[in-house]
């Protein structure tokens, strides 16, 4: 069965980099591993998403390993805004039917 | 912005009863995919639609069903709705079955 594991929660302070990893073991083959965050009451925004290596965007940076099993967010200097949920999506392709899974989701608390 | 939009934004049904959920997608998205969210979980894949076509579908039984148009709008039917039926459900477009997702604000559903 495939799997999407996070940390349940983290602590940070603002302008500390904050880094969540994601495990994923049944990522499909040619699939991309997608970061969102989320705030109560709302939908999924996008943060970044990669296939390998190392992505950067104006708000992030995503690292996945050769292996592409897990993958790393980090925000480089965070803000009390940034105290929210923070889930990775991946592609799986499961009893023959593919499935997009949700990780179980990392909830950031962004401290003055 | 990101241009989905999700009709009704909330909803009140009885134990038993069917429900229809709407779901319009994002301009030049031609993929839509359908999320539960129930209260303090991450999001559960429900099926992906790509061109009018079912592209992928989560573990939920036959009673949810769906259908996606030839102008990429969405519908998700749920039958013989049951109280754990509950949650915030989540419509998401993009332009390939995992590229980036821009998500709605999603229809919270209260079974009662």
């Amino acid at each position: 069965l495939a799997k999407t594991t996070q940390p349940i929660s983290m602590d940070s302070y603002e302008g500390q980099e904050v880094n969540i990893t994601c495990s994923h073991n049944n990522i499909a083959t040619n699939d991309y591993i997608t970061w969102y965050q989320q705030f109560p009451s709302q939908g999924p925004r996008f943060i970044i998403q990669g296939y390998k290596t190392k992505v950067t965007n104006e708000v992030a940076s995503l690292f996945i390993p050769a292996d592409r099993k897990s993958s790393t967010l980090s925000l480089p200097r965070v803000s009390l805004s940034d105290t929210a949920v923070y889930y990775c999506l991946v592609g799986a392709r499961m009893d023959s039917s593919y499935k997009l899974i949700f990780g179980s989701g990392t909830r950031l608390l962004v401290r003055p | 912005e990101t241009g989905v939009t999700q009709s009704p934004t909330h909803l009140i049904k009885t134990r038993g009863q069917q429900v229809t959920l709407r779901c319009s997608s994002q301009s030049g998205h031609n993929t839509v995919s359908w999320y539960q969210q129930a209260l303090g979980q991450g999001p559960q894949f429900i099926f992906q639609y790509y061109r009018e076509e079912e592209n992928g579908r989560g573990n939920f039984p036959p009673r949810f069903s769906g259908l996606q148009f030839p102008n990429y709008s969405s519908e998700l039917n749920v039958n013989a709705l049951e109280l754990d039926d509950s949650a915030l459900y989540l419509c998401a477009s993009s332009s390939a079955r995992d590229y980036e997702q821009y998500f709605g604000p999603g229809t919270r559903l209260t079974v009662t």
